[in-house]
């Protein structure tokens, strides 16, 4: 049973659109993270969040923001999407005994 | 800053034998993850390695780590095609406050 959820699983949207990739979770962490990960490929930290009111960019640069207002709440928005922000998404929260993933969100921009 | 090197990137076994992955990095470590990814899923939490000669199994999966070489090795033994995914491994930076950096990924692919 997921105790991070991640809405929508799928999205397809044109280009210049805004979007918000939400992310929730029900344990209590403060910390909470967003990662960029194209097919197959290495999994990039984008933004980071250590508790309410705090957000960090991460390794790798992104053109999205993140907003943290609520501890169990991260969701991620892109003001004007591209083709080049077709990727998957997958948000992270972490506990004591490690790291919970959702089961992500794919993006594709047309 | 610390970087994760895996390899191999790409595996193909046939169903019955062998195979260690590598996992090095550069830094000191807290500690070290294991994850299991298919094709266009989330990951799957494998194992949590804390400390040196750490050794955790689960089924035909046996991962351990060596801090002082800084290595971790995930051994699988008698492959099956249930196994074929991607292995990613990762590591939190010491004194990060806990931001994963990932390896590449090992894609393994078993065949009959």
């Amino acid at each position: 049973e997921a105790d991070i959820y991640q809405t929508p699983r799928y999205l397809v949207i044109g280009t210049g659109k805004k979007i918000t990739l939400e992310c929730s979770q029900t344990m209590g962490h403060d910390k909470m993270y967003w990662y960029q990960q194209d097919p197959g490929m290495e999994l990039h930290l984008i933004h980071y969040s250590y508790g309410v009111n705090s957000t960090e960019k991460g390794d790798l640069s992104s053109e999205s923001t993140v907003s943290r207002i609520r501890t169990e709440h991260f969701p991620l928005t892109l003001e004007s999407a591209r083709p080049s922000h077709t990727s998957q998404y997958l948000c992270a929260s972490r506990g004591y005994y490690g790291y919970t993933f959702g089961s992500g969100t794919r993006l594709t921009v047309v | 800053e610390l970087k994760v090197e895996q390899n191999p990137l790409f595996l193909s076994m046939q169903e019955g034998k062998n195979y260690t992955i590598y996992c090095n990095y550069s830094t000191t470590s807290d500690r070290l993850y294991w994850y299991r990814q298919d094709p266009g899923k989330s990951l799957e939490s494998l194992f949590v390695l804390l400390s040196n000669g750490a050794v955790k199994q689960e089924g035909r999966l046996m991962a351990s780590l060596d801090t002082k070489a800084r290595l971790s090795t995930l051994h699988i033994t008698a492959a099956v095609h249930d196994l074929s995914a991607t292995y990613f491994c990762a590591v939190d930076m010491a004194g990060s406050q806990g931001n994963l950096i990932f390896g590449k990924g090992t894609k393994l692919s078993v065949k009959p």
